[in-house]
């Protein structure tokens, strides 16, 4: 079955701009949580969606933003990009809150120049 | 803000040797702690879930043990082999908030 798609994978944009990331869990699979990785730093939470709902957000400023479509689908936008915004994100899916863990995708990484 | 700590950060070992790793968390409000593997250039794998105080799991040769009174849990690798290189995390999910707080990892390397 497929795995966990994400696109881009690759992503170059300037300080200001605002970027969308786009996961597609595995299918059945409700629940989608995103995480952000910075060279020196584990994986941190950014927020998780279950049936179009969040249900959980991280500390991260309000420039972050995602939401979940009807087929489970998920995107996240960072408005106002900073450089500090470069990192790798990943998204990870479950059929409910990881009872038998999360399935992660290969990530976006995102360049802020 | 939740801690999970795993130590050590870094290990080079010898094909053949066994290993282990620690993962502390805090001890109250648990929920489950979950191990993952992250190869290079691949995305993090679960390899096991852990619920209950007291609970061991087993995968081939990679096992782990799980004690929520005192907030830790062990990695082991029996026999490691090149292909364990990876950095394995570990991640606590509390009972409140049901979403994961990752380690920082510990980097694996196995020498042939």
């Amino acid at each position: 079955k497929a795995g966990v798609t994400q696109t881009p994978r690759y992503l170059i944009k300037t300080r200001g701009q605002q970027v969308t990331l786009s996961c597609s869990p595995i299918s059945g699979h409700r629940s989608v949580s995103w995480y952000q990785q910075t060279p020196g730093q584990g994986l941190q939470f950014l927020f998780e969606y279950f049936s179009e709902t969040q249900r959980n957000k991280g500390n991260f400023p309000g420039r972050f933003s995602g939401r979940q479509f009807s087929n489970s689908r998920s995107e996240m936008n960072v408005s106002t990009l900073e450089l500090g915004d470069s990192a790798l994100y990943l998204c990870a899916s479950s059929y409910k809150t990881g009872d038998y863990g999360y399935t992660f995708g290969s990530g976006t990484r995102l360049t802020v120049v | 803000i939740l801690n999970v700590e795993q130590s050590p950060q870094s290990l080079h070992v010898q094909e053949g040797d066994s290993t282990n790793f620690t993962c502390s968390f805090p001890s109250s409000n648990f929920y489950a702690l979950h191990w993952y593997r992250w190869e290079t250039a691949k995305s993090p794998e679960a390899l096991f879930v852990m619920t209950l105080n007291g609970d061991e799991k087993k995968k081939g040769r990679i096992s782990a043990t799980l004690n929520t009174k005192e907030g830790y849990s062990y990695l082991y690798i029996k026999g490691s082999q090149p292909e364990d290189s990876a950095t394995y995390l570990c991640a606590f999910m509390h009972g409140s908030a049901r979403q994961l707080t990752f380690g920082s990892g510990t980097q694996l390397t196995v020498l042939p």
